[in-house]
């Protein structure tokens, strides 16, 4: 079946400090990867789209030179959340979509912020 | 301007009584609509889905009803225990676009 992983699945960081998190789908070929941070409220925030042959997208509130990510190939991404503060602290989400519909989520990885 | 609407925000039902769990959307070009199932300390799970084709979909206790013209959609979850108790989240989507989630609803299920 489609699984997708996320690592490590929890994380604590000094405030101004950076951690990176991994994201692999396993069992069907992703056709495109969305990041998103879930809130204590579990309001969900896209961070960021990448679909097949094209630029990964972010959207408006998340930059790039704030949360860079890298993917050898849409089945594995890995995502930098740079320069942590207290505002940055939630669960990180990884939803690898197969073919034009259903999206399978990892579990997350849930930063916390000292 | 939110997307995606879920109600109530919170629903209490007793062992084997069914829950609905209501949802609406804005744009009418979402063309499928997943429900998620988190339980804490997870990422959520693909529960049931339905593409906009369809009016409804049934996959065991969970069954999907969706009115296109009125763009609503609800869940229904038949004979609730308390191992549904969960949040489920309504969420929509256009061919490869990103989706837009609801805020969810909390269902508990008291034995």
């Amino acid at each position: 079946g489609a699984l997708v992983y996320q690592y490590p699945r929890r994380t604590i960081c000094k405030s101004g400090t950076s951690m990176r998190m991994e994201c692999q789908a396993v069992g069907f070929q992703a056709t495109s990867v969305a990041w998103y941070r879930q809130s204590p409220q579990k309001t969900f925030e896209l961070i960021a789209l990448s679909t097949v042959n094209s630029a990964i997208k972010y959207e408006q509130n998340f930059t790039q030179e704030k949360f860079p990510i890298s993917h050898p190939n849409l089945s594995f991404s890995s995502m930098t959340v740079l320069n942590a503060y207290l505002e940055d602290r939630g669960l990180y989400l990884c939803g690898a979509r197969a073919g034009s519909y259903e999206q399978y989520f990892g579990p997350g990885t849930r930063l916390t912020v000292l | 301007q939110q997307q995606v609407r879920q109600s109530p925000q919170s629903l209490t039902v007793w062992e084997g009584e069914t829950a609905i769990l209501n949802c609406s959307y804005e744009d009418s070009t979402f063309n499928y609509f997943p429900w998620y199932q988190q339980f804490p300390g997870e990422g959520p799970a693909l529960l049931i889905s339905i593409r906009s084709v369809s009016d409804k979909k049934e996959d065991g206790r969970f069954t999907i009803f969706f009115n296109k013209r009125e763009k609503k959609l609800s869940l229904h979850i038949t004979d609730s225990q308390p191992g549904d108790s969960a949040t489920y989240f309504c969420a929509a989507s256009t061919g490869y676009q990103n989706f837009y989630f609801g805020k969810g609803t909390s269902l508990t299920v008291i034995p």
